[in-house]
């Protein structure tokens, strides 16, 4: 079936170290897939996307890793600031007018 | 440019009642999607509408329905309320779909007692 999962539940980082969510799905035919930071009481706020058709792309002190090999995608925060502490999401999509998304990994930036 | 916004933001039912939760997507988009998230269950999908056509249904039962109208502003209806409907529904907005980049609001928390 189709699942997007994260493979950890939460992630303490310390302030200006870079931070890497890890994220795993089973859906080969899913065309893009998207991150999504969550901060509390708000809706998920879209971060960076990438096609299926490619490998890296980079966002502005955010990288996105796709290995469809297997079938694993990564977020990199470059330099992680207090103000990206939040639950981060990935969900995958394709022509069906949805999006599956994972569990979520909370980040929590120490001082 | 105003984001998307939901109506009401937080609401208090009883089991039995029925509710109509409100989703007005940016101007100009006409694709709106709607979620339920839940600790337990993450964020699920529930429907997809786009120019008043339902396009797609996620795995809810018939309780759980939706529509939208011709300025693209959508609602759904929970009907006969149960206490695990307590969620935040989300609604998201994006140009077409594709949904690569959907704007979501930020919810209805529901909550059923």
């Amino acid at each position: 079936g189709e699942s997007v999962g994260l493979h950890l539940p939460t992630l303490s980082v310390q302030e200006g170290d870079n931070s890497i969510i890890n994220c795993a799905y089973s859906n080969s035919a899913s065309d893009y897939f998207i991150w999504y930071k969550q901060e509390s009481g708000k809706g998920p706020q879209f971060i960076i996307d990438i096609r299926s058709n490619m490998d890296k792309r980079q966002g502005q002190r955010v990288t996105v890793l796709l290995n469809k090999t297997v079938k694993h995608l990564s977020l990199q925060i470059a330099a992680t600031q207090p103000g990206d502490s939040a639950v981060y999401f990935c969900a995958e999509g394709s022509n069906d007018y949805k999006l599956s998304f994972g569990a979520g990994t909370t980040v929590t930036v120490r001082a | 440019k105003a984001g998307v916004t939901q109506t009401p933001r937080y609401l208090i039912k009883t089991r039995g009642q029925q509710v109509t939760l409100s989703c007005s997507p940016i101007s100009g988009h006409r694709s709106v999607s709607w979620y339920q998230q839940t600790p337990g269950q993450g964020l699920q999908f529930l429907f997809e509408y786009f120019s008043e056509t339902q396009r797609n249904k996620g795995n809810f039962p018939g309780r759980f329905s939706g529509r939208q109208f011709s300025n693209s502003r959508s609602e759904m209806n929970v009907s006969t309320l149960e206490l695990g409907d307590s969620a935040l529904y989300l609604c998201a907005s994006s140009l077409e779909t594709g949904i690569t980049e959907a704007f979501f609001g930020q919810g209805t928390r529901l909550t059923v007692v």
